[in-house]
């Protein structure tokens, strides 16, 4: 079967640095993706990784290794409207999305 | 990137009854898609619309309980037929396509559909 994991909930206090990680076990892979959602809201893209390696954009940046099925965000300098789910999400070989559970960052003051 | 509004926002039902979701996209997409989303929960895929043609539907999901209409490249519905209370959720509506630019992988969303039914 095809399967993401990432940790169900995090924790982090506003101004540090927290990464999420995602291993994903997915018949054929085309790329990484992360998606944020606020409570109420809608996901909203962040990142998509393709090749391997490390892409920034700001205080976020989204990690990928093929050979390991593994991947991270990083989110830096935390505020608190970081707080909500991430949620990674991989294509598969007939380019479909497949979801992770998603992952709640709880950040405090 | 994309735009995208969906009607209702929010609705409470009765059993039995049908609700009728709208979504459109402020331009034209070549792939949109319905999830539905428990609260705190992943998204589920119920199926993926496109333009002039049968809509794929994901496992446990059936054309008879959800059918989809896709008239155009901006515009998709999707109807929750003969509601029962384990249809309360939110239903997103999303889209992606080539036109989106250097973005070809993202997906946007639309706000959602709160849907309860009694």
């Amino acid at each position: 079967g095809q399967s993401l994991e990432q940790p169900s909930e995090v924790t982090a206090v506003e101004g540090a640095i927290v990464q999420i990680n995602c291993t994903y076990q997915t018949s054929g892979f085309y790329g990484l993706s992360w998606y944020q959602q606020h409570d109420g809201g809608a996901p909203t893209f962040l990142s998509y990784n393709a090749l391997d390696g490390l892409e920034e954009t700001g205080r976020f940046s989204s990690f990928l290794s093929r050979s390991d099925s593994y991947g991270y965000l990083l989110l830096q300098e935390l505020q608190m409207k970081d707080s909500a789910s991430y949620f990674c999400a991989v294509r598969d070989s007939n380019y479909q999305l497949i979801w992770g559970a998603g992952t709640k960052l709880i950040i405090k003051p | 990137s994309a735009v995208i509004s969906q009607k209702p926002s929010r609705d409470i039902c009765q059993r039995g009854t049908s609700l009728t979701i709208q979504c459109q996209v402020d331009s034209q997409v070549t792939m949109m898609f319905w999830y539905r989303q428990q609260p705190g929960q992943s998204l589920t895929l119920i199926a993926t619309a496109n333009q002039g043609s049968e809509a794929t539907y994901e496992s446990g999901f059936v054309i008879d309980k959800f059918p989809i209409s896709r008239p155009n490249l901006t515009f998709s519905t999707l109807t929750v037929s003969n509601m029962s209370p384990e249809d309360s959720s939110i239903y997103l509506c999303s889209a992606e396509g080539p036109q989106f630019g250097r973005d070809t992988d993202t997906q946007y969303f639309g706000p959602g559909t709160r849907l309860t039914v009694l």
